[in-house]
């Protein structure tokens, strides 16, 4: 049973077209959400950290929100830099990933 | 600060072969970790240790093993390699045991012929 489901798997963006990515759970006790970003051949780097509904967080053109069942990683006006796989990964009393969604932005 | 080390990067295998990923850390991290992520899936966590001379099992430890006998090396041993264990495999650290935030590897791609 998949406990952490990220929408769509890819994305293609124009530079400057802001767009949304989906992150929804199923755990229970959600005890933190958690946004990496992962470049080809890299590891993943850790973005955000969200612990409750209505927390968000945000780092230049990234923004994270948290619902009860869901987050998103909002991407304002993004650069080419930007390209690259965003996980979410919930926890409660383990860690689970989600498959990802890769980002292309095009200049 | 080189962060969390990982060795090597890339590595082909024949089936049944023995082999041992090297991790080390820096940070003084006392939870260490190792992954596999296989395309279309989510990291899976293999074994973790809580500290030096404490290991357990993840979600997926068949096949695998480890040991922490010191606080900055975390070793991952196949000791028969099969083609199903083809992935690229992280080793990751953080300083309490149970948060999300996690420091990773660079990874190592490994290829059981």
């Amino acid at each position: 049973e998949d406990q952490v489901t990220q929408s769509p798997e890819a994305l293609r963006l124009q530079e400057g077209e802001s767009s949304s990515l989906n992150c929804s759970y199923t755990v229970s006790g959600l005890r933190g959400l958690f946004w990496y970003r992962q470049d080809p051949g890299k590891g993943p780097e850790f973005l955000f950290t969200l612990y409750s509904a209505g927390e968000e967080k945000e780092k230049e053109r990234l923004k994270a929100t948290l619902t009860k069942k869901e987050s998103f990683l909002h991407i304002t006006a993004p650069k080419p830099e930007d390209s690259a796989t965003y996980l979410c990964a919930v926890r409660d009393y383990k860690l689970s990933f989600g498959a990802g969604t890769t980002v292309t932005v095009r200049a | 600060n080189a962060g969390v080390t990982q060795t090597p990067k890339f590595q082909v295998l024949k089936t049944g072969q023995s082999m041992t990923l090297q991790c080390a850390q820096d940070m003084n991290h006392e939870y260490m970790s190792w992954y596999r992520q296989d395309p279309g899936m989510g990291l899976r966590l293999i074994h973790y240790s809580v500290g030096a001379g404490i290991t357990d099992q993840g979600e997926v430890p068949n096949g695998y093993n480890v040991s922490r006998s010191t606080t900055e090396d975390f070793p991952l041993r196949l000791l028969s390699a099969a083609p199903s264990q083809t992935s690229v495999y992280f080793c990751a650290s953080s300083p309490p045991r149970g948060t999300g935030e996690l420091f990773f590897g660079e990874g190592s791609r490994l290829t059981v012929l």
